[in-house]
């Protein structure tokens, strides 16, 4: 398995408490991903980063923030939980093979949010 | 924006049955194309990929998938599924390409091999 942490694993908080959750990588990849996985949606993207201080938004990121001040971690944060973000989160990785443009994302545990 | 979709929502087999998820998208130009699968409660696990090449590509666990680009398909297959292949499978694209582009996912197939 890829060399992915995500803290906390599980966690219950209110609604319009802020709360952030941790992805953690020892590969050195260059890409990293924040996802969440809702049942009948699958996982849909909320924000990526292309390297240190370089991110972007996915198909989902209103209510979500994203750092990345060293390769190796990749911070997610919801500044006012609300109950709609009650889900799995999965974080990603990956990185581009020299001399080719195809690449393969790694996923991480998975962290339980519940926002009552 | 690409789109992927899978037909199957839940399918339910038996040991030794035969085993086919199908798997569309909408994009105009070149693809890459996985196959997912995540067992409960754990993370997801690549099961196999389809960059470029023979349009027949082979994964884990017995697992293959045909890539037809005419019909815009990916289909998983497996000739004889176990029990321990109770899963939930997921399809996604990325474009080709040097960016960071995420995996746009299908909604996933909730599959449940009885003995």
């Amino acid at each position: 398995d890829a060399g992915i942490t995500q803290s906390p694993r599980h966690k219950v908080t209110e609604t319009g408490t802020p709360v952030t959750l941790r992805c953690h990588q020892t590969e050195n990849h260059r890409y990293m991903y924040w996802y969440r996985q809702d049942p009948g949606h699958g996982l849909r993207l909320i924000h990526y980063s292309y390297g240190v201080k370089d991110t972007d938004k996915g198909e989902v990121s209103d209510g979500y923030s994203v750092s990345r001040s060293k390769t190796e971690d990749f911070l997610l944060t919801l500044e006012s939980a609300t109950s709609s973000q009650t889900s799995v989160y999965f974080c990603a990785i990956s990185e581009p093979k020299s001399g080719s443009t195809a690449r393969e994302q790694f996923f991480g545990p998975g962290t339980r949010l519940t926002v009552l | 924006a690409q789109s992927v979709s899978q037909h199957n929502h839940h399918v339910i087999l038996s040991e030794a049955a035969s085993l086919e998820l199908g798997c569309n998208y909408s994009y105009g130009g070149t693809v890459n194309l996985f196959w997912y699968v995540q067992y409960p409660g754990q993370h997801l696990q690549l099961l196999l990929k389809y960059f470029s090449g023979d349009p027949l590509v082979k994964g884990i666990k017995g697992f293959e998938a045909e890539f037809i680009k005419s019909k815009f398909s990916f289909n998983l297959r497996k000739p004889s599924v176990q029990w321990s292949d109770t899963a939930e499978y997921f399809c996604a694209v990325n474009p080709p390409g040097g960016g960071a582009d995420g995996l746009t996912f299908g909604k996933g197939t909730h599959l449940i091999i009885q003995p």
